[in-house]
């Protein structure tokens, strides 16, 4: 089945750091790939997200690529700031975009990324 | 325009009684979706209705859970004979099909 692997957290920068979580995933087809983000209090919301093989998704200073060779779709942002700090979910969905109907997302464990002033 | 919104936010319950959650997704939306969400881990799919149609149940954990959506907007998920490993953030999450979801804020179930 699908499955999602992201690294565990909790990861703690400093204000201003490079940031990279990383994500891969299992999936049978040619799944479409998110990242969510959750923050403090609210619910999830999309963050960004990738339909095909090289893609790249960006959104706020955020941005992942879809590698299809390495299975990944690795989140990065070049300066982190204290309103960052939440709990981010990396995501497959094997039919969305695909024409293949729908089904729900499988998601990692999420990881929470806490940033220091 | 609106969001999803659900019911209640925070919900206890003695372990065995029976619990509703309502999911009020975005208007116009034909996909809703209900997810369970065990404290620090990922969302877990549980049911997917197209309307009022529930298409996909595999995920629902046993057969105390049961989904509705009558008329193909509001959703209700009922668990019967609560149990402790119950207790959980269950999440409601609508879209267009094949399109983006949109999650709701959660109803913790919390069961004692």
């Amino acid at each position: 089945g699908d499955s999602v692997t992201q690294m565990e957290g909790p990861v703690t920068l400093s204000e201003e750091a490079f940031l990279t979580i990383n994500c891969t995933y299992t999936a049978t087809g040619y799944p479409s790939l998110f990242w969510y983000v959750q923050y403090p209090g609210e619910g999830l919301q999309l963050l960004l997200k990738a339909t095909k093989a090289d893609d790249k998704g960006s959104n706020k200073g955020f941005e992942a690529t879809y590698r299809k060779e390495t299975t990944s779709f690795h989140l990065e942002k070049g300066s982190v700031q204290v309103s960052d700090s939440a709990v981010y979910f990396c995501a497959l969905s094997d039919t969305m975009y695909s024409g293949g109907g729908a089904d729900g997302l499988t998601f990692g464990k999420g990881t929470h990324l806490i940033i220091q002033p | 325009g609106a969001g999803v919104s659900q019911s209640p936010r925070y919900k206890v319950a003695k372990r065995g009684q029976d619990v509703a959650l309502r999911c009020d997704p975005i208007s116009g939306h034909v996909s809703l979706f209900w997810y369970q969400q065990a404290l620090g881990q990922g969302p877990e799919f549980l049911t997917y209705f197209q309307n009022e149609a529930q298409l996909d149940k595999s995920g629902l954990p046993s057969d105390r859970f049961f989904a509705e959506r009558p008329e193909g907007s509001v959703s209700t998920l009922k668990i019967q004979r609560t149990q402790q490993e119950d207790s959980a953030v269950y999440l409601c999450a609508s879209s267009q099909v094949e399109r983006e979801q949109f999650f709701g804020p959660g109803t913790r179930l919390t069961v004692l």
